[in-house]
């Protein structure tokens, strides 16, 4: 059974503070890894995937991965108020025969709330 | 360009009644993702098809479930007879060819058995 855990929440942090969101995996063979946002009553949205280890930024946005640890990790910088929603981790199955990234097991979701 | 596109978006039905919701992916895609979200089991893939192939069903939950692709544009997932334990959101969604393509969910349909 693939697993994969995000922490808890929920996480409240202050406007323009750095946002934490963790996530784990049970995979080894997994290879690359997404990091989804959802609005309340929305469809995920994709934020960012990362595949080698190291870091990744996009502008606000950054994802760590370090395979050995089978931890990923995505930090929101100058945390706005419209970031607040759920942040979802998926791992992509590595025996899902190349037919493209989507056949993904999700983590629970983490509810992130930034305050004014 | 349209996204994926659901339909019914929502829909209550009474238990033991036929459901059926529809999509339509992306024009030019050629995978298919059926997903369910619930409070308790969060966001799990149903059955993905790949030209139009069901290649993965595995997380079909029971018979009750049925899902067919009969041609590039157009899927539907079934259930009959519908209880309220599958009371959910059903996500479509769909990625182009190739590896390294992401997938792009529908709205959602949100179903309610009661």
């Amino acid at each position: 059974q693939k697993e994969v855990e995000q922490n808890s929440g929920p996480l409240s942090v202050p406007e323009g503070a750095i946002a934490s969101l963790n996530c784990t995996y049970s995979d080894r063979g997994s290879q690359s890894f997404f990091w989804y946002r959802q609005y309340s009553g929305k469809s995920p949205e994709l934020i960012m995937f990362i595949y080698s280890n190291g870091d990744k930024e996009d502008g606000r946005f950054t994802a760590q991965l370090n395979k050995a640890s089978q931890y990923v990790s995505l930090l929101i910088r100058d945390s706005q108020p419209s970031d607040s929603a759920t942040y979802l981790c998926a791992v992509n199955d590595p025996n899902a025969g190349g037919t493209s990234y989507g056949k993904l097991t999700f983590g629970q979701g983490t509810i992130l709330t930034v305050h004014p | 360009d349209a996204g994926v596109i659901q339909s019914p978006r929502h829909e209550v039905t009474e238990m033991g009644q036929e459901v059926t919701l529809r999509c339509k992916p992306i024009s030019g895609h050629n995978s298919l993702f059926w997903y369910r979200q619930t409070m308790m089991r969060g966001l799990e893939l149903l059955i993905y098809f790949n030209n139009n192939v069901p290649i993965d069903d595995s997380g079909m939950p029971e018979d009750r479930f049925s899902a067919k692709m009969p041609n590039a544009s157009f899927s539907t997932l079934k259930i009959q007879p519908s209880e309220p334990r599958d009371s959910a959101v059903y996500f479509c969604a769909s990625s182009p060819p190739g590896i390294g393509n992401t997938i792009y969910f529908g709205e959602g349909s949100w179903l309610t058995v009661v």
